[in-house]
């Protein structure tokens, strides 16, 4: 029940197209939603997050849709480009914090 | 404002030897939060710490210990090193007890041989 089950695993986008990643989760306590992104030999950086009072939340080329009663979540990444290739994140966490439950990433190839 | 620094990068280690890997937290944030990276996976939740205190504790056995200074840095101390510990560790700082605006380091890469 702690679970974030993410999908696909894998995702070849052509340059100005738009990227989609999936997430489902199954514990309604979990209040906060973010997305990371990880390049190679990085850490982890804040995309951008939602709460479920909120069904859509849009920063620059990234948004996401959240969709409570699914219990799922997604990221769209508009126009993507080259440099947006790297592996996403989603996660969850509950309101008394202590952790993030990840996601098992999407590596995002966007070709020119 | 610095971000979270990490030290080491890298290490390599001998299975059964013990392991102190340190982080210093971002300016104006009194928890840290450390994590396990295996290739190709998600990171998962070791602990956390927030003024001192132990405030969270993941799936991992007592020989993973920590421990957080009065200036908010943090230590992650590995005991009889498994071949399986081999992974990024990855050290976070976030201004509260909450997970909410979460800054991670660019991590300590662990092999053990």
């Amino acid at each position: 029940q702690q679970q974030v089950k993410q999908s696909p695993q894998s995702l070849i986008v052509q340059k100005g197209g738009i990227s989609i990643i999936n997430c489902a989760y199954e514990n309604t306590a979990f209040d906060y939603f973010p997305w990371y992104q990880q390049f190679p030999g990085k850490g982890p950086a804040l995309l951008i997050a939602i709460r479920p009072d909120v069904s859509e939340k849009k920063e620059g080329r990234f948004t996401i849709s959240f969709n409570k009663s699914a219990k799922q979540f997604s990221l769209h990444i508009m126009d993507s480009q080259p440099g947006d290739s790297a592996t996403y994140f989603c996660a969850a966490s509950l309101p008394q914090g202590g952790k993030l439950i990840f996601g098992q990433g999407t590596e995002l190839s966007v070709k020119p | 404002e610095t971000g979270v620094t990490q030290s080491p990068t890298h290490l390599i280690k001998t299975r059964g030897q013990q392991v102190t890997l340190r982080c210093s937290s971002q300016s104006g944030h009194n928890t840290v939060s450390w994590y396990q990276q295996a290739l190709g996976q998600g990171p998962q939740f070791i602990f956390q710490y927030y003024r001192e205190e132990e405030n969270g504790r993941g799936n991992f056995p007592p020989r993973f210990s920590g421990l957080q200074f009065p200036n908010y840095s943090s230590e992650l101390n590995v005991n009889a090193l498994e071949l399986d510990d081999s992974a990024l560790y990855l050290c976070a700082s976030s201004p509260g007890s909450a997970n909410y605006g979460y800054t991670f380091g660019s991590g300590t890469r662990l092999t053990v041989v």
